[in-house]
């Protein structure tokens, strides 16, 4: 089974300031990486698949980068609707596996 | 717009059969692959596995001796039974669609792009 690993595991940010999420795969995933977002009472939503691209619906800030094994999700300029939890999740083998989640939080 | 939407039972006790179905409405039901994920309450995603139109299956290694997905293509209708339950199977549960990529060593999921709302399911005595 693939380990997924985030961190940090909170991530205090000011509004308009820009978040930096890590996610380190315990074996090379190529770019099979999906991220999502999670409010509170909410399902997950997808916000970047291959790694890098960008659903249409989602907003140019958020942005994904990395391949084989190290992986990021960077929010710009955080708007308050951005405080939430976020996940990645590989898709490279199965079982597909899930990161313990990064919740980004108003400091 | 693609929609699921999932029912069964909330509240089961010790040993006793999980049964969720999800229902999709909008969109193709051959060309992608329906899964089951479940997050415990305060914790993480857990994928617990996906079929595909054909009924091919693939179940995460933890539950495998204990769940069974199958696919109504009649309905656009997909279920989840999970047995022997115990408390460590209390979780939100949700289903999701994942479209189908080629691959060079075949078919595969890969991003899960529509949810349903999930539905909570405590195993109590």
């Amino acid at each position: 089974e693939i380990v997924m690993t985030q961190s940090p595991a909170t991530l205090s940010v000011s509004p308009g300031e820009t978040a930096t999420l890590t996610c380190r795969s315990s074996q090379s995933i190529r770019s099979n990486l999906a991220w999502y977002q999670q409010k509170p009472g909410q399902a997950p939503r997808l916000l970047i698949f291959g790694a890098s691209t960008r659903p249409t619906t989602i907003p140019t800030r958020f942005s994904g980068s990395g391949s084989g094994t190290e992986f990021t999700l960077t929010i710009s300029s955080l708007q308050s609707e951005d405080f939430a939890v976020y996940y990645c999740h590989q898709y490279n083998d199965w079982p597909r596996t899930f990161g313990q989640g990064t919740k980004v939080e108003v400091k | 717009q693609v929609q699921l939407q999932q029912w069964g039972a909330g509240l089961l006790t010790p040993s006793e059969t999980l049964s969720l179905t999800c229902a999709v409405y909008g969109g193709s039901f051959s060309d992608y692959y329906w899964t089951w994920i479940r997050q415990p309450p305060g914790k993480g995603l857990e994928w617990i596995g996906e079929i595909n139109h054909s009924g091919s299956a693939n179940y995460h290694p933890s539950l495998k001796s204990r769940v069974t997905i199958s696919i109504d293509t009649s309905k656009n209708q997909f279920s989840l039974k999970l047995s022997s339950l115990t408390a460590a199977d209390t979780a939100l549960y949700y289903c999701a669609r994942s479209p189908r990529l080629i691959t060079s060593s075949g078919a595969a999921s890969y991003k899960l792009d529509y949810w349903s709302q999930g539905s909570l399911v405590t195993v109590s005595s």
